[in-house]
């Protein structure tokens, strides 16, 4: 069975401060992929970044980069240049195959408020 | 481009009464996914499906069925509503690319029961 842990309820950040966001995970699976999502107050989920398993570099989007270290099991999610609009709840998640989102674990998620 | 739409947004149900969750994408997507959110709990799957014919269990299923007659809709049926179905759910689709996985949520339906 797989299982995502997601260890602070919430965070308070400065604007323009950079972030990280926790996740640690745990699967027997050899091959995996894992996800970050955003959840903004008006409630639609929204896809921020992917990594594969098998992915030898770390994933990046614009200002979302997931920090990838494989032999601790952790997958975090870094927000560079924080903003308001960052404010959010953020979900982490991981799949059993290397592609595809068809069945995906969620943690319980972490509650960002950006300082201004 | 719709991307993964989802109706009603809102529903109120007595116990004991079914309905159906629509859900419909126009992405063409091959996997589509039924998850609820619940407070403190994160999003658990309900049922998923690889392709049109072809439906499987996620981790809480009791009580919800799943059709896949096309590629486009995946509707998610209540057979007896209880006040335990009371919670916010979402359809997901995705596909698999090159690049790895794209992956999309509808707009979520938000379901009472009393």
């Amino acid at each position: 069975a797989q299982k995502i842990t997601q260890t602070q309820p919430g965070m308070f950040v400065q604007e323009k401060e950079a972030v990280t966001l926790d996740c640690t995970y745990d699967t027997s699976d050899p091959s995996y992929g894992l996800f970050w999502y955003k959840q903004p107050s008006s409630g639609e989920m929204i896809f921020l970044i992917y990594q594969g398993s098998y992915d030898q570099q770390n994933a990046t989007e614009g200002r979302y980069s997931l920090n990838f270290q494989k032999a601790r099991k952790s997958a975090n999610l870094v927000i560079s240049a924080s903003q308001l609009g960052d404010s959010a709840m953020y979900f982490c998640a991981m799949s059993s195959t290397n592609f595809g989102n068809e069945k995906l674990t969620f943690g319980t998620g972490t509650r960002l408020t950006i300082i201004p | 481009n719709a991307g993964v739409t989802q109706t009603p947004k809102f529903q109120v149900l007595k116990t004991g009464q079914s309905m159906t969750l629509q859900c419909a994408q126009d992405m063409n997507h091959e996997y589509m996914s039924w998850y609820r959110q619940d407070p403190g709990m994160g999003l658990r799957l309900i049922h998923y499906s690889v392709g049109a014919g072809i439906t499987d269990q996620g981790e809480v299923p009791n009580g919800y069925n799943v059709s896949r007659s096309t590629t486009e809709d995946f509707p998610l049926r209540l057979l007896s509503a209880a006040p335990s179905q009371t919670s916010v759910y979402f359809c997901a689709s995705s596909y698999r690319g090159q690049g790895g996985p794209e992956a999309f949520f509808g707009q979520g339906t938000r379901l009472t029961v009393v």
